[in-house]
């Protein structure tokens, strides 16, 4: 299995208050990306990063901010937690971005 | 935008029978993936093909570029298989849209 954990894995919020999530790996790959799973939807790209302090934008970026200081840590941030981001949350790895993408374990986010 | 789309959604088969899950997808794509996730929610990914076929013990994937659409199939199916399967086609930007999965149940 890749390298590759999540914190937390379950948290509850309340509305209005700032949540941060950690993907974490050890495999030293390049890429990183952020999504979220909610029924109905599948799994949809929130931000992903193509190196140190290179992010960019997915599908559902709006009200989440990212962050890469070190190849090893991809923080996503909700500044304002609304009910609409109840959710589960996954990080992804690849090597390339072409590559296979690996999977952490997943965060389940509850706003309340 | 490309849609992916995944048929059946619910899938319940009796254990050793023979599977099919079905993928197509609108545009045009450089790779289709399919993706496991356990009961638990963690997520394995199974293939990435381009084209023709790749088998991995029992599983079985397939795509047809020409019709836009990938099979993954599970030989002597076992509970052990029960599952989400998952495909996502990767397009423009190397970006990955991901179809709404298929839970499979295998009743022993």
């Amino acid at each position: 299995d890749a390298g590759i954990t999540q914190s937390p894995r379950h948290k509850v919020t309340e509305t209005g208050t700032p949540v941060t999530l950690r993907c974490h790996q050890t495999e030293n790959h390049r890429y990183m990306y952020w999504y979220r799973q909610d029924p109905g939807h599948g799994l949809r790209l929130i931000h992903y990063s193509y190196g140190v302090k290179d992010t960019d934008k997915g599908e559902v970026s709006d009200g989440y901010s990212v962050s890469r200081s070190k190849t090893e840590d991809f923080l996503l941030t909700l500044e304002s937690a609304t009910s609409s981001q109840t959710s589960v949350y996954f990080c992804a790895i690849s090597e390339e971005p072409s590559g296979e993408q690996y999977f952490g374990p997943g965060t389940r986010l509850t706003v309340t | 935008k490309n849609e992916v789309e995944q048929s059946p959604q619910n899938l319940t088969a009796q254990e050793g029978e023979f599977i099919t899950i079905n993928c197509s997808y609108s545009v045009g794509i450089s790779a289709l993936h399919w993706l496991q996730q356990h009961p638990g929610g963690g997520i394995v990914s199974l293939f990435m093909l381009s084209s023709g076929k790749k088998k991995h013990g029992r599983l079985i994937a397939t795509i047809n570029i020409q019709e836009k659409h990938s099979s993954l199939h599970i030989t002597a199916s076992h509970p052990r298989d029960s599952a989400v399967y998952i495909c996502a086609a990767r397009g423009a930007g190397n970006m990955l849209t991901f179809g709404g999965g298929t839970r499979l149940m295998v009743k022993p």
